[in-house]
């Protein structure tokens, strides 16, 4: 059964970093990609980054040069590291499977998201 | 960034049919943009219902379809029921970025 659980949320002061982690089963991470999307409460969902199966990485504007997506394969998770937080990246973080090697794995899959509070 | 754009809310009665649109800041919606269609409810985490414009996974709604129109990616939904009622956002991919749209609040009255 395919599944992803986030996990590494919390509340950080402005300026803080924090690591999210995306744990997936019934699939390997090193053949897919893999997304995070946001949503701040009571907003729209808000694209944040992507790890491509062959490695690259991708991020939104808002994002680029603050945020770092990985993945290790040995534990198949992919990280989402945030650093110079800011208020305004108060959110739920969802991670989900972007992309998979069958023909119908676009998207399909999402985490139930992780709360993350940039807070003083 | 592009800016997606969608209808910010529509409303539509139980049985009848209605459609949902996602154009783009940077021209023409095409099958290139790769349209994807979203569903949230309130406390649920999204799910999507159609990818690259018109495919749908298997737990999408046969009354649910995409298409693109008039330039722009378009979600019918035809035959609206009450559980429909949710928000709905169109993702297009503008080569490796995606970008979603505001949302669009569908009630079902």
């Amino acid at each position: 059964e395919v599944q992803l659980v986030e996990s590494g949320g919390g509340l950080i002061q402005p300026g803080g970093s924090l690591r999210l982690s995306c744990a997936a089963s019934g699939f390997f991470v090193g053949i897919s990609s893999i997304s995070w999307v946001r949503q701040a409460p009571g907003k729209g969902l808000e694209w944040v980054s992507v790890l491509h199966s062959g490695g690259g990485t991708d991020y939104a504007d808002s994002v680029r040069g603050r945020y770092t997506i990985s993945r290790d394969t040995s534990e198949n998770t992919v990280h989402l590291q945030m650093n110079n937080l800011r208020a305004e990246d108060t959110a739920l973080y969802y991670c989900v499977r972007d992309w998979g090697p069958g023909g119908e794995e676009r998207f399909d899959y999402w985490g139930q998201g992780t709360l993350v509070t940039v807070s003083s | 960034q592009v800016v997606v754009t969608q209808e910010p809310s529509l409303t539509v009665s139980p049985g009848e049919t209605v459609t949902l649109t996602c154009g783009s800041s940077s021209g023409a919606v095409t099958s290139g943009r790769w349209p994807y269609w979203l569903q949230q409810k309130p406390g649920q985490a999204p799910r999507t219902l159609i990818y690259d414009t018109s495919n749908k996974h298997s737990w999408t709604p046969a009354r649910f379809s995409g298409s693109l129109l008039g330039g722009k990616a378009a979600l019918t939904l035809s035959g609206a029921q009450p559980e429909d009622e949710a928000d709905y956002y169109c993702l297009l991919f503008f080569d490796g970025v995606r970008v979603l749209g505001g949302g669009t609040k569908l009630t079902v009255l």
